[in-house]
């Protein structure tokens, strides 16, 4: 079965600083992989996702995360956060088939210091 | 207006009652899903339903069920709730052949 690792259940910055969050996943078969994001006391929206095609996909916020499928990794970055970022993130895998079910990691909390 | 609501948002009830979270969506998908968060955990599925004749247990369905009563509605029902089921419960709707999910704005279950 698949799994998801997130390596690091909170990570803490001050704002302005560079920031990656990071993913693996167990699968070695064709995956589709998603970044959600939840605000405090908000439901989970979708950040960005890879499907296909180029391996670096990014946000319209100024996240990004690059697919690398010798490490079975796909970690989030941003070179710069801002305090509205802090979130909880969590790293999700399908793997398209006629279930297409995600599979979620245990989440990351990013708290964005001033 | 939200895609996909929950009702209630918050709930609070008692060790062995009857409760039922509902979802509705207005995305036309055909995939809805029901998923339970708790702190440290991340979401865990608990049923899915691809269609209105089509309902799957999820990775932890015990003590729960689940009704699809048309395409746009999912609800679903802890027979009798007990303390370890209290957590934030979300909806989630998917287009067919697609794989992300759209999420409900969840519902805060605490059963004392």
């Amino acid at each position: 079965a698949q799994s998801v690792t997130q390596l690091d259940s909170q990570v803490p910055v001050f704002e302005e600083a560079p920031v990656e969050l990071r993913c693996n996943y167990s699968s070695s078969v064709s995956v589709y992989l998603f970044w959600y994001v939840q605000y405090p006391n908000q439901g989970l929206q979708l950040l960005l996702k890879y499907l296909s095609g180029s391996t670096l996909v990014e946000s319209i916020n100024g996240f990004e995360a690059e697919f690398n499928k010798s490490q079975t990794s796909f970690h989030l970055r941003k070179p710069s956060v801002h305090i509205s970022d802090t979130a909880e993130y969590f790293c999700a895998v399908s793997d398209g088939g006629s279930q297409g079910n995600l599979i979620f990691g245990k989440g990351t909390k990013l708290s964005v210091k001033p | 207006d939200a895609d996909v609501t929950q009702t209630p948002r918050n709930r609070i009830t008692k060790t062995g009652k009857r409760i039922m979270l509902e979802c509705s969506q207005t995305k036309g998908h055909d995939r809805m899903y029901w998923y339970r968060q708790d702190p440290g955990l991340g979401l865990r599925l608990i049923y899915y339903s691809f269609d209105v004749k089509d309902i799957n247990k999820g990775e932890i369905s015990d003590g729960y069920s689940v009704s699809r009563q048309a395409q746009a509605k999912f609800s679903l029902s802890l027979e009798s709730a007990i303390p370890n089921q209290t957590a934030l419960y979300f909806c989630a709707t998917s287009d067919l052949g697609k794989s992300e999910q759209y999420f409900g704005p969840g519902t805060r279950l605490t059963v004392t």
